[in-house]
């Protein structure tokens, strides 16, 4: 079964203290894996997108990267403004679907 | 160019009663996916369609629960007879197809939060 599991589901950082999330996925023929952000009361909004092995993608202090078995989300230097929970969605190549995980809920302390 | 509407942000029905969420999608995007969130729990599929065209409902429950995307208007997801179960943040999300590597990237609205009394 298709499955993508996020972690750690709480972070909690100091200011400018970097870290990574993690998104490891199981699925049939990976199309493309999803960065979102999701801030309380929103709708995700749109990161990036990853669709094969070693690439990497770049915004401001966010960094995506993929295995063939994971995704890491990686935060230098966060600022407050950074909080929000962080969602990865993947869609395999033989369905419509994409999968989401439960998201890392991710506080940045001044 | 306007992102994913939906409305209303908030409805409220009583048990039995009708729920009708609207969206329109980015302008160019062809494909409408719903999604439902419960708290504490991710974004759970429900059903895709393209223009007059419903793709993929594998995730919409079997019993009152229909969506609909005509050649005009809105995307529509309809649920009748709610039950208290149906209360949750439903999100829609609009795509077009990336010919060249053959993904959609989806764009959310901002989502309608549904209250059963």
């Amino acid at each position: 079964e298709d499955q993508v599991t996020q972690s750690p589901e709480a972070l909690r950082l100091q200011e400018g203290e970097s870290s990574s999330l993690n998104c490891s996925y199981t699925v049939s023929g990976l199309r493309g894996l999803f960065w979102y952000r999701q801030d309380p009361g929103k709708g995700p909004e749109f990161l990036f997108t990853l669709y094969s092995a070693g690439e990497e993608k770049e915004k401001e202090r966010l960094k995506a990267t993929l295995t063939k078995k994971e995704s890491f989300l990686h935060i230098t230097a966060p600022k407050p403004e950074d909080s929000a929970t962080y969602l990865c969605a993947v869609q395999a190549g033989t369905g419509n679907q994409f999968y989401f995980g439960t998201g890392t809920s991710l506080t940045v302390i001044p | 160019n306007a992102g994913v509407m939906q409305n209303p942000r908030h409805l409220v029905r009583r048990r039995g009663q009708e729920a009708r969420l609207r969206c329109s999608p980015m302008k160019g995007h062809s494909h409408v996916y719903w999604y439902r969130q419960l708290p504490e729990e991710g974004l759970k599929f429900m059903v895709y369609l393209q223009k007059e065209n419903i793709i993929d409902e594998s995730g919409m429950p079997k019993e009152r629960f229909s969506a609909e995307f005509p050649k005009e208007g809105p995307s529509i997801l309809r649920i009748q007879q709610v039950v208290r179960g149906d209360s949750a943040a439903y999100f829609c999300a609009s795509s077009t197809l990336d010919m060249l590597y053959f993904y959609d990237t989806q764009y959310f609205g901002p989502g309608t939060r549904l209250t059963v009394l």
